[in-house]
């Protein structure tokens, strides 16, 4: 039973344009939300999360956008760039547990 | 920067040996975790640590076990390697006392049982 799904395998985006990757969950528990990248041979870099207080927050480039009602993320990249072709990670937590369910992965692929 | 350290990167190792993945941070951080990633695949939690001699299983079963003598080191060990245990080993930290703390991951231990 996968609690946390990223339904896109890969995504290929041209460099300036906006990436949008997302993310669907189940557990109606969760109520943290972390987005993470992951280059080839290294671990996973955090990069940006949200409280389920919040349905936005925003650092630099990147952007994530809860929305509750329909246990849905996703995570926006503008403008983008070639050192953001990586995999991302959605995960998702329940505060007090402090231990992370991770998605598949989606891989994102800047084009020039 | 995350200063976690995983050893080694990549092992090659025969069925039936026994092998310890070292992990080890710098940052005084009191939880300590492994995850377990196949290729294309979500990251499994396998093990957890709270704080020395604080060891708890994870939603994936594993056959392997971890301790926690010291704050900053949390190795993993496998009795026996079989071909199914071949994966990739992620060892994170977190802090503690926040509401949430991300984890800091490692570069991960690549292993491969023949």
């Amino acid at each position: 039973d996968q609690q946390v799904k990223q339904n896109s395998p890969s995504l290929s985006v041209q460099e300036g344009r906006i990436s949008i990757l997302n993310c669907d969950y189940t557990n109606s528990m969760f109520d943290y939300f972390l987005w993470y990248k992951k280059y080839p041979a290294e671990g996973p870099t955090f990069l940006i999360s949200i409280s389920s207080i919040k349905d936005k927050n925003e650092d630099g480039r990147f952007t994530v956008f809860l929305n509750k009602s329909a246990k849905h993320l996703s995570l926006h990249i503008v403008p983008s760039q070639p050192g953001d072709s990586a995999v991302y990670f959605c995960a998702a937590s329940v505060q007090g547990a402090q231990k992370l369910v991770f998605g598949q992965g989606t891989r994102l692929t800047i084009n020039p | 920067e995350a200063d976690i350290y995983q050893t080694p990167r990549y092992l090659v190792i025969g069925t039936g040996k026994k092998i310890t993945l070292e992990c080890s941070q710098t940052m005084g951080h009191d939880k300590m975790y492994w995850y377990q990633q196949d290729p294309g695949m979500e990251l499994h939690l396998i093990h957890y640590s709270y704080g020395v001699n604080s060891t708890e299983k994870g939603d994936l079963s594993s056959e392997s076990t971890v301790s926690r003598i010291r704050t900053e080191h949390f190795p993993l060990t496998l009795e026996s390697a079989r071909p199914s245990h071949t994966s990739q080993y992620l060892c994170a930290s977190s802090e503690s006392g926040r509401i949430f703390s991300p984890l800091h991951f490692g570069n991960g231990t690549r292993l491969t049982v023949t």
